[in-house]
């Protein structure tokens, strides 16, 4: 059984670019979630897809997007970078009734 | 509005002595989830328990237990013998309604650091 993999691992983008992560869901997950985690502080819910379809959305701005494809990946797209966008980003996936599966993160930093 | 609330930035102690995190959450909801995650320093959250609103029990693992209080909404985490490969920061999350794999609202973190 596989986990959760995010990829890349470590990132920098300049201010107004755009960035996309990626996460590979665990085998059998068929939700995923994705957080923001800022130094030092706990993470954020951005948003979670479940089938295909965004489940929930977090407060965070339109221009953080995601997709969830049919194998259950997920990708978090940002766009219009700003420096407070630099943070660890978190991806898990889920099944009903089950417990969450983390990845190891993207590290973001926008300089 | 719910809240996770961490008090405890970073706490040092020497192996083998106990320590206990504090947990303290807020929420309108009667059905809710509570969860402890362990961080390492390489950034994986890893699951360490979920306790429903339900079940006030208290839990051991090996040298980790569980203190869950409704009347004064503590959820509190104790490691008995510590070891230097208990250093990370700890995070305490609610989840709110009947589904666990909902949005998790997470405290602050508390950093563990066990000295040799």
């Amino acid at each position: 059984e596989t986990g959760v993999t995010q990829s890349p691992t470590h990132l920098i983008k300049t201010r107004g670019q755009q960035v996309t992560l990626r996460c590979s869901s665990q085998s059998g997950h068929n939700t995923v979630s994705w957080y923001q985690q800022a130094l030092g502080q706990g993470p954020q819910f951005i948003f979670q897809y479940y089938r295909e379809e965004e489940n929930g959305r977090g407060n965070f701005p339109p221009r953080f997007s995601g997709l969830q494809f049919p194998n259950y990946s997920s990708e978090l797209n940002v766009n219009a970078l700003e420096l407070d966008d630099s943070a660890l980003y978190l991806c898990a996936s889920s099944n009903r009734g089950g417990g969450y599966t983390f990845g190891s993160g993207t590290r973001l930093t926008v300089v | 509005a719910q809240k996770v609330t961490q008090a405890q930035t970073e706490i040092s102690v020497v192996e083998k002595e106990d320590v206990t995190l504090d947990c303290v959450y807020e929420t309108r909801d009667t059905t809710y989830y509570l969860f402890w995650y362990k961080q390492p320093p390489s950034g994986e959250l890893v699951f360490l328990i979920r306790r429903n609103s339900f079940d006030e029990q208290n839990e051991i693992s090996g040298r980790y237990s569980w203190n869950f209080q409704k009347s004064t909404s503590s959820f509190n985490f104790t490691i008995t013998a510590s070891q230097v490969v208990d250093s990370a920061v700890y995070f305490c999350a609610l989840s709110e309604g009947s589904d666990s794999n909902y949005q998790l609202i997470w405290g602050a973190g508390t950093k563990l650091i066990i000295k040799p």
